[in-house]
């Protein structure tokens, strides 16, 4: 596609469900990140693939955060038995293996 | 943790003033970026300056990186209220991985008319 595809846009879930995102980079991408950001903060990073190598999944807060890229192509950021404070924005970018990166419309999460 | 941080953390001005934004960081990098954002939402990439350049300009925009100093900034001249958004400072750190972004935490600006 023409830009970087984010869904759903909205998503309320109540504690306890796990939810997945979804993130369409653009075709051909080899880079792909997935980042957090809540209400009025920065962005805080989360995992990065990069082609066939080994994702760095240094920034996923606890191991109920766990993000798939199937093809090279679709990311999947899953977060099991969440928590009131899973409550974010979720947005994806992605990038031709080099700097200057296009970032989706976000995931707004709101664990009730 | 943050590699950058910006400052101020909110700026509020005057249409047609300028505004400057820094962004201070802690390692290395392989170069700089800004972002902004509206509403919380997608980022939209401004401009980019390498580690061995030190000043570029798009359009309105100016940014300067002092890799001594570990610090960029970024100008608006003659700013107008569709300027009002967040702007984010990003280093861009080449690992062994690949190209890892880390954000600073934003300054917002507000353009009053």
């Amino acid at each position: 596609g023409a830009g970087v595809s984010q869904s759903p846009s909205n998503k309320v879930t109540e504690k306890g469900k796990d939810v997945e995102l979804r993130c369409d980079p653009i075709s051909g991408h080899t880079a792909l990140y997935w980042y957090r950001q809540s209400l009025g903060q920065g962005l805080e990073f989360l995992i990065y693939f990069q082609g066939n190598s080994a994702p760095d999944k240094s920034g996923l807060p606890s191991d109920r955060f766990s993000a798939e890229r199937t093809g090279g192509s679709v990311s999947t950021l899953t977060i099991q038995r969440t928590q009131q404070e899973d409550s974010a924005v979720y947005l994806c970018a992605s990038s031709l293996s080099g700097p200057g990166y296009t970032f989706g419309s976000g995931t707004r999460l709101t664990v009730v | 943790s943050q590699q950058g941080e910006e400052d101020p953390q909110a700026l509020s001005i005057q249409e047609g003033e300028n505004a400057t934004m820094n962004c201070s960081y802690k390692t290395s990098i392989n170069n700089l970026q800004w972002y902004r954002q509206n509403s919380g939402r997608g980022l939209v990439h401004l401009i980019l300056i390498r580690s061995n350049e030190r000043e570029k300009h798009s359009g309105r925009l100016r940014v300067t990186l002092d890799t001594s100093k570990k610090s960029s900034s970024l100008l608006i001249t003659a700013s107008r209220a569709a300027d009002t958004a967040s702007y984010f400072c990003a280093t861009d750190v080449l690992t062994g991985g690949g190209n890892k972004l880390t954000f600073g935490t934003g300054t917002q600006l507000k353009v009053e008319l």
